[in-house]
């Protein structure tokens, strides 16, 4: 069974920083781009990052960019976001979902909240 | 960026009708190797997005063949044949086309 399991949120005051990671199983990791996915409470879902499956190629969202850092470690099928100089707008629930195009395995997210 | 707008943003429905949402595109979504990367989400009150349809018109595994995606280019439909309870919450479309990738803003699908 495929499954996709973040962790790491918490509450990060303006500036901090904070990993988030995702571990996957129930297919083989290094054959599938990841993404990570936020939707802030009560909005709609943003897309923030992908990461190839062999890790060569990453994109960001315009919002993150020059702040976020997605990366992967096939060894522990673990994806990560290494989150810095966050703001009060990173406050969100944060999503890993499978795929280049596909989004077909989304976990349940891991809220992430950003206050003094 | 590719901007998808979603309308209507609210619909109520009575259950056993039907129902139908549009994204439109500020782009063409056609990939340069001639498939459109269009998919459609669905997330139901306190659970994760699922996907129904991707590709534009391929119906996922285990989603009831009362939906349906259509659409070409720039247009792009989903429609329900006959709304069920189970139905309701916000359903997104999402271009996996171009980059960056891009939501619509959420249809809220509720029962009257």
């Amino acid at each position: 069974e495929v499954q996709v399991v973040e962790s790491g949120g918490g509450l990060v005051q303006p500036g901090g920083s904070l990993r988030l990671s995702c571990a996957a199983s129930g297919f083989t990791f290094g054959d599938y781009a990841m993404n990570w996915v936020r939707q802030a409470p009560g909005k709609g879902l943003e897309w923030v990052s992908l990461i190839s499956g062999g890790g060569g190629d990453l994109y960001y969202a315009e919002s993150v960019k020059g702040r976020f850092i997605i990366s992967r470690d096939s060894a522990r099928n673990s994806l990560y976001l290494q989150m810095n100089s966050v703001r009060v707008e990173d406050t969100a629930v944060y999503y890993c979902a499978r795929g280049t195009t596909e989004l077909d395995f989304w976990g349940r997210g891991t809220l992430v909240t950003v206050s003094s | 960026d590719i901007v998808l707008t979603q309308s209507p943003l609210s619909l109520p429905v009575t259950l056993g009708q039907p129902a139908s949402i549009s994204c439109r595109s500020s782009q063409s979504l056609v990939h340069s190797n001639g498939n459109i990367y269009l998919n459609w989400f669905l997330q139901r009150p306190g659970q994760s997005p699922r996907r129904l349809i991707y590709e534009v018109s391929k119906r996922d595994s285990g989603v009831p063949d009362r939906f349906s995606g259509s659409g070409s280019g720039t247009d792009f439909t989903l429609k329900i044949s006959r709304v069920e309870a189970e139905d309701i919450g916000v359903y997104y479309c999402m271009q996996v086309t171009h980059w960056p990738r891009s939501f619509g803003q959420g249809t809220k699908l509720e029962i009257e």
